[in-house]
């Protein structure tokens, strides 16, 4: 067990609103991703975290932001959510000796 | 962005067939090769990490071979049971690019 939360687990809100979910690590991982998993998509790349205030794109980062000010935490912002981003996400945190990545338990965020 | 296909989308088998399914990922620059297992309404788990050409790792009845210059790994079921039943994912990675995952292959293991 790698000591990773998501917060919220789940959550409805609506279009124009901004969202933040949080992803909280407890064994000082340097490594943190956020995914979303679709339908016929499987796990795609949001961001990803490489240490405290470093952190780049995925393949769907548009209308999302991160940020990383401490180690343990890793947010997802959605400034202003959109029905296209009603999805499951999940963050995951990279295991430094074998490179597999651990995930949480995913938030479900629905946008109406 | 690396492209990693995977196939069959979806596979049924009976309790007690064998079967396996194919991750193919582009060879150049490889770094390494990922497999998950993912049950439905839980995290995807990770099942075996593979770096090397040649590489085969075994975890019971489920075992992963790895082809880094044809850029492919096959996911081997044994005598599959019920609770195999599951979403196998596998993701690679190239140079200093994050992981990468196919769309997953479904498997329905019938009683």
């Amino acid at each position: 067990d790698a000591g990773i939360t998501q917060s919220p687990r789940h959550k409805v809100t609506e279009t124009g609103t901004p969202v933040t979910l949080r992803c909280h690590q407890t064994e000082n991982h340097r490594y943190m991703y956020w995914y979303r998993q679709d339908p016929g998509h499987g796990l795609r790349l949001i961001h990803y975290s490489y240490g405290v205030k470093d952190t780049d794109k995925g393949e769907v980062s548009d209308g999302y932001s991160v940020s990383r000010s401490k180690t343990e935490d890793f947010l997802l912002t959605l400034e202003s959510a959109t029905s296209s981003q009603t999805s499951v996400y999940f963050c995951a945190i990279k295991q430094g000796n074998t490179g597999e990545l651990f995930f949480g338990e995913g938030s479900r965020l629905t946008v109406l | 962005i690396l492209n990693v296909e995977q196939s069959p989308q979806s596979l049924h088998v009976q309790e007690g067939d064998s079967t396996n399914f194919t991750c193919s990922f582009p060879s150049s620059n490889f770094y390494a090769l990922h497999w998950y297992r993912w049950e439905t309404a839980k995290s995807p788990e990770a099942l075996f990490v593979m770096t090397l050409n040649g590489d085969e790792k075994k975890k019971g009845r489920i075992s992963a071979t790895l082809n880094t210059k044809e850029g492919y790994s096959y996911l081997y079921i044994k005598g599959s049971q019920p609770e195999d039943s599951a979403t196998y994912l596998c993701a690679a990675r190239s140079g200093n690019t994050p992981l990468v995952f196919g769309k997953g292959t479904r498997l329905s293991v019938i009683a």
